[in-house]
């Protein structure tokens, strides 16, 4: 069974950083592209950023360009979105997801608040 | 980056009743190479992640029932729900996978009239 299981969320102040973190199991983690997609609380989806499968391509929304990283650890199954420089506004329920054209699969979400 | 802009923004609808949700691009997402429309739709339910129920703007994703249907081409897509369930209380997002960022629409939220 496919799983993606989130963790790192949590209260941070403007300016502050926060590494989100999205374990897979169930399917071989090395051969997917992965994704991260937030939603602002009343607000739609936004997708943030992908990265392919041996981490050397990724691509970002533009607000947040520069300020976030996503990478991964194929060793360890395991997601990466690194979160610098955090504003008001990057307050959203972050998922991770491996979304391939015919199918998706998605963490459970994880909620980032930034506030002070 | 291309601009995904849906219509309605929510709608209430009879139980049994069809219910229809538009998308518009703001560029073709047909690529000539496949004759395929790079436009997925999307279901999300609070509290829930995000479904995808529908691919190449029309192929239904496994397990999603057929009362869903997608339509259109180009630039201009459609969801439909031909008789609608409880269940499907939710809002609809569709996401165009022709370019990076891969973008999504404002959102639909469909509701029970």
């Amino acid at each position: 069974e496919v799983q993606l299981v989130q963790s790192g969320g949590g209260l941070v102040q403007p300016g502050g950083s926060l590494r989100l973190s999205c374990a897979a199991s169930g399917f071989t983690f090395s051969t997917y592209w992965m994704h991260w997609v937030r939603q602002v609380p009343g607000k739609g989806l936004m997708w943030v950023s992908r990265i392919n499968s041996d981490g050397r391509s990724a691509v970002y929304a533009d607000s947040v360009k520069g300020r976030f990283t996503v990478s991964r650890d194929n060793a360890k199954n395991t997601l990466y979105l690194q979160m610098n420089s955090l504003r008001v506004e990057d307050t959203a329920v972050y998922y991770c997801a491996r979304v391939t054209i015919v199918e998706d699969y998605w963490g459970q979400g994880t909620l980032v608040t930034v506030s002070s | 980056d291309i601009v995904m802009t849906q219509s309605p923004d929510s709608l209430a609808v009879s139980l049994g009743e069809r219910a229809a949700i538009n998308c518009k691009s703001s560029q073709s997402l047909l690529h000539t190479s496949n004759d395929k429309n790079y436009l997925a739709w999307f279901q999300h339910k609070p509290g829930q992640p995000p479904k995808l129920l529908i691919y190449w703007a029309f192929t239904r994703a496994s397990g999603v029932p057929d009362r869903f249907s997608g339509s259109g081409s180009g630039t201009d897509f459609t969801l439909t729900i031909s008789s609608l369930q409880a269940e499907d209380v939710a809002v609809y997002y569709c996401q165009q996978y022709f370019s990076s960022p891969q973008t999504f629409g404002q959102g639909t939220k469909l509701e029970i009239k």
